[in-house]
């Protein structure tokens, strides 16, 4: 049973333009977790996903960010337009239940805006 | 509001040595305490986890934490570190019963390890 994966693991961009993140979690998983981790921070949330549903988004910034969790497919964290300030690690998280008891990580996308 | 403080940055402790690292955290509800350690380049391990019971967790990796309510309090420790233990371990802490959307990481403490 593979773990959470997430790709790539290092992106690069120019400013002004867009981020596609992706994560397909543990086999099994239907909610997945977007957190971003800025030097020296700890993880902050970020949005929570079912499958074709965003569950809570209160950590997403009100532009440029969205994310999605198809039927089929990884889930996708898109960045639009990214400034020097989205430079950060995003992890992505899966779980089989709502709870944090059964959380599992990806290594994350070390994301570097130019 | 809710909170969590690992007050120490950077700790350097000796192979074989033993190790204590801080956590303290604010939090309305019964509080679902963590830790996990970070290594180079990857995602979040989870070393243990407490939200009822006997206060003393037991993890992998030799680790263990006390839940100290008086002190708001969840320390992680371990008897005699190995260099492997190198990394960034961070504390977090959700409410039992709630999504894991809610829960709120430390900063994180690196600890390095002298040969």
């Amino acid at each position: 049973n593979a773990g959470v994966m997430q790709n790539p693991r290092h992106l690069v961009r120019r400013r002004g333009q867009e981020a596609r993140l992706r994560c397909s979690p543990m086999k099994g998983h239907s909610h997945v977790y977007w957190y971003r981790q800025l030097p020296e921070e700890g993880l902050k949330f970020m949005v929570y996903l079912q499958k074709e549903n965003i569950i809570d988004e209160s950590g997403m910034p009100k532009e440029r960010f969205s994310a999605e969790f198809p039927k089929e497919g990884p889930s996708i964290l898109r960045i639009q337009q990214v400034v020097r300030g989205d430079s950060a690690a995003y992890f992505c998280a899966s779980s089989p239940t709502p709870g944090p008891e059964k959380l599992f990580f990806g290594s994350g996308t070390q994301l570097s805006v130019l | 509001a809710q909170s969590v403080t690992q007050p120490d940055i950077h700790i350097t402790v000796s192979e074989g040595a033993s190790l204590e690292l801080r956590c303290n955290y604010s939090y309305g509800a019964t509080p679902y305490l963590f830790w996990y350690v970070q290594s180079p380049g990857q995602g979040l391990q989870l070393l243990l986890k407490y939200f009822s019971g006997d206060t003393l967790v037991q993890g992998i990796k030799g680790f263990e934490a006390e839940f100290k309510r008086s002190q708001s309090s969840f320390n992680l420790r371990k008897p005699s570190v190995h260099w492997s233990d190198a990394a960034e371990y961070f504390c977090a802490v959700g409410a039992i019963g709630s999504s894991a959307s809610k829960i709120i990481f430390g900063s994180g403490t690196r600890l390095s390890i002298r040969p």
